[in-house]
């Protein structure tokens, strides 16, 4: 049962312009709700969060959406930089400790020059 | 500054052959200790994590096993691998005690069992 989904496995955007990642969950129950960017041949690493009393968190270029009732979440990128081409995974969580954390499967992002 | 340290980066196995990779962590005390998988076009799954020197959980029942025998130092091995061992297995960190989902991983392990 995959209860965090990434239904893109990839997305291709121009540089300068938005990207917008997408993340689906089916637990109702998460309230806590991450996003990890991997280069390749390295860890990921954290990128953003947000709590669910919140519908929005902003971290200069990077801004997360929370849609609670849609249980939908994304990941906007504004402009995106050859730098921002990785893999994005979200993650999410009903309790607190990173041993709950659920993940997508991830999205490859590529920023087109 | 806190740093983990992950080995081999690669790694060839023949079925049936044992493993042992090995993740440490510097500039830090106490940590939580995970090891994940991440299998091809799957999400992040998790192995093992610790909580402390000779505590493990185990979240997916399998052929591999961990330990930690000491405080910054975590161990995942297998006495004999499976083809469905094959993946890109992670080390990952959070400072000891609860409510820290904020994980800082290694640069991984890519495994390939032949």
């Amino acid at each position: 049962d995959q209860q965090v989904k990434q239904n893109s496995p990839s997305l291709s955007v121009q540089e300068g312009r938005i990207s917008i990642l997408n993340c689906d969950y089916t637990n109702s129950m998460f309230d806590y709700f991450l996003w990890y960017k991997k280069y390749p041949a390295e860890g990921p690493t954290f990128l953003i969060s947000i709590s669910s009393i919140k519908d929005k968190n902003e971290d200069g270029r990077f801004t997360v959406f929370l849609n609670k009732s849609a249980k939908h979440l994304s990941l906007h990128i504004v402009p995106s930089q050859p730098g921002d081409s990785a893999v994005y995974f979200c993650a999410a969580s009903a309790q607190r400790g990173a041993q709950k954390l659920v993940f997508g499967q991830g999205t490859r992002l590529t920023i087109n020059p | 500054s806190q740093t983990i340290h992950q080995w081999p980066a690669t790694l060839v196995q023949p079925v049936g052959s044992p493993l042992s990779l090995e993740c440490t962590v510097e500039g830090t005390s106490n940590p939580n200790l995970y090891w994940y998988r991440q299998a091809a076009g799957r999400g992040l799954q998790l192995l093992f994590y610790s909580v402390g020197i000779g505590q493990i959980s185990s979240e997916v029942p399998q052929n591999l096993s961990a330990s930690r025998p000491q405080d910054r130092q975590f161990i995942l091995s297998s006495k004999k691998l499976l083809l469905s061992d094959s993946g890109f297995y992670l080390c990952a960190w959070t400072p000891g005690g609860q409510g820290n989902e904020k994980l800082f991983f290694g640069s991984g392990t890519q495994l390939s069992v032949l």
